[in-house]
């Protein structure tokens, strides 16, 4: 099962500063991209799924880069509760007629500053 | 709220124990799955359902024991299990589409004495 890179942190933030996390990929042919947090003792919930065209909801903004296997995600005005551990998840691909598990970066943690 | 519910949120067992961890999911989706998170780690892929049927082992012991009774439930049942085996262990559900997430259940916290 290929790799999921990404900065550890962590990442320490002033309130509404603008943070960046970037992470790599190393296979070629996955196909589906997703920025998922996780909160202390709790399951990851889905942030926002990545596309190569660029998405954005809210404050955050996810960008996937295909050649470069790179995937950011950008939170503007950020806020205390934004305070997590920030997975970089890649699906790798989709077998005929099945599907595959994810597979995790490390993860960022997040921690936003009053 | 999550909508996979898992069951029970925490146990505890012995090393001679058998037990079951459940899952379940009213979302229609065709895929589930069993995931390990260990303390400070990222989720580990242990199995994958697809249309009720075992398509990826990832190498897990036989100690661990998956079921997918019907489209709707998950099961793990446990037997012998060692004590490196406490985790957070998560249940997953996905449509079997391109492009979808998968959909997370709150997990049971396992603790192996």
């Amino acid at each position: 099962r290929k790799e999921v890179e990404q900065d550890p942190g962590p990442f320490n933030v002033p309130e509404g500063a603008t943070v960046a996390f970037n992470c790599t990929y190393s296979n070629s042919a996955s196909q589906s991209f997703f920025w998922y947090r996780q909160d202390c003792r709790k399951e990851p919930k889905l942030l926002m799924s990545v596309y190569s065209s660029g998405n954005e909801d809210g404050r955050f903004t996810a960008q996937l880069n295909r050649a470069s296997q790179y995937i950011s995600l950008l939170i503007r005005d950020s806020k205390l509760s934004d305070s997590a551990t920030y997975l970089c998840v890649v699906n790798p691909s989709l077998p005929r007629g099945g599907a595959d598990g994810l597979t995790f970066g490390k993860g960022t943690h997040l921690i936003i500053q009053p | 709220d999550t909508e996979v519910t898992q069951t029970p949120k925490h146990l505890v067992m012995g090393m001679t124990n058998k037990k079951s961890l459940k899952c379940e999911q009213h979302m229609g989706h065709r895929a589930m799955y069993w995931y390990k998170q260990k303390a400070k780690k990222p989720p580990e892929l242990m199995f994958v359902y697809s249309y009720e049927k075992l398509s990826i082992n990832e190498s897990v012991p036989s100690r661990f024991s998956p079921e997918c009774p019907n489209s709707s439930l998950l099961n793990l049942h446990l037997h012998a299990l060692q004590p490196e085996d406490s985790a957070l262990y998560l249940c997953a559900s996905s449509q079997i589409v391109h492009n979808q997430p998968q959909h997370f259940g709150d997990g049971t916290r396992l603790s192996i004495l």
